[in-house]
């Protein structure tokens, strides 16, 4: 059984920081990219970036890449989001999800199992 | 980036009925090199993660009711639900992993009528 399990939910101020973690189990960790994305309320998908375990190789949005890091643990099979200098828009359940084959180069952003999502919830 | 756009952005569609989606995407997700499309399907029930449904536009992933299928090339895409259930309540989107960033359609809201 295949489980992406995620930390519980944050509540954070304006320009504080975060870290969201998912512990990995069921199949080869650094197997498989794992990607971050998140749902503000009411709203659609927003891909975030992705790790790839086995490499620790990465690779932002652009929208992010100046306050976003995204690492792996091999040793408890988990990897890790962070995302600095919040602001009241990053209000929302932030997801990560496994996709592709950590063996090539770039992932075939297929996201066939997704953690449960932690609400990260930004207000003063 | 590739811009997709869904529609209806809702819709009610009595049980047992058929339930159609379009999905369309401002460039082409054709790969010339493989000849396959790269588009997904996720459906995502009230307080619930995403669950993916159908990729290279048309296989659908294990353990998805056959009543789940998915058509479509190039620019143009549909999801079809051949026979509406109630636990397929749900916001569905569409996604594009051709270039990246990934990005997805706005979503279709499926209700009962």
């Amino acid at each position: 059984q295949f489980q992406l399990v995620q930390s519980g939910a944050e509540v954070k101020k304006p320009g504080a920081s975060v870290k969201v973690s998912c512990r990995t189990s069921g199949y080869p960790f650094i197997g498989f990219y794992i990607h971050w994305l998140r749902q503000a309320p009411g709203q659609g998908l927003e891909w975030m970036g992705w790790v790839n375990p086995k490499s620790g190789a990465t690779n932002y949005a652009q929208k992010f890449q100046a306050r976003v890091t995204m690492t792996r643990d091999t040793s408890i099979d988990t990897a890790n989001m962070g995302l600095s200098n919040l602001r009241s828009d990053d209000t929302a359940v932030y997801f990560c999800a496994r996709g592709g084959s950590a063996a090539i180069e770039e992932p075939t952003a297929v996201f066939d199992y997704w953690g449960q999502g932690a609400l990260v919830t930004v207000s003063s | 980036d590739i811009v997709m756009t869904q529609s209806p952005d809702s819709l009610a569609v009595s049980l047992g009925e058929r339930a159609t989606i379009s999905c369309k995407s401002s460039q082409s997700l054709l790969s010339s090199s493989n000849n396959r499309n790269y588009l997904a399907w996720y459906q995502q029930k009230p307080g619930h993660s995403p669950n993916l449904l159908i990729y290279w536009a048309s296989t659908r992933e294990s353990g998805v009711p056959d009543r789940f299928s998915g058509s479509g090339s190039g620019t143009d895409f549909t999801l079809t639900i051949s026979s509406l259930q109630a636990e397929d309540v749900a916001v569905y989107y569409c996604q594009q992993y051709y270039t990246s960033p990934p990005t997805f359609g706005q979503g279709t809201k499926v209700e009962i009528k």
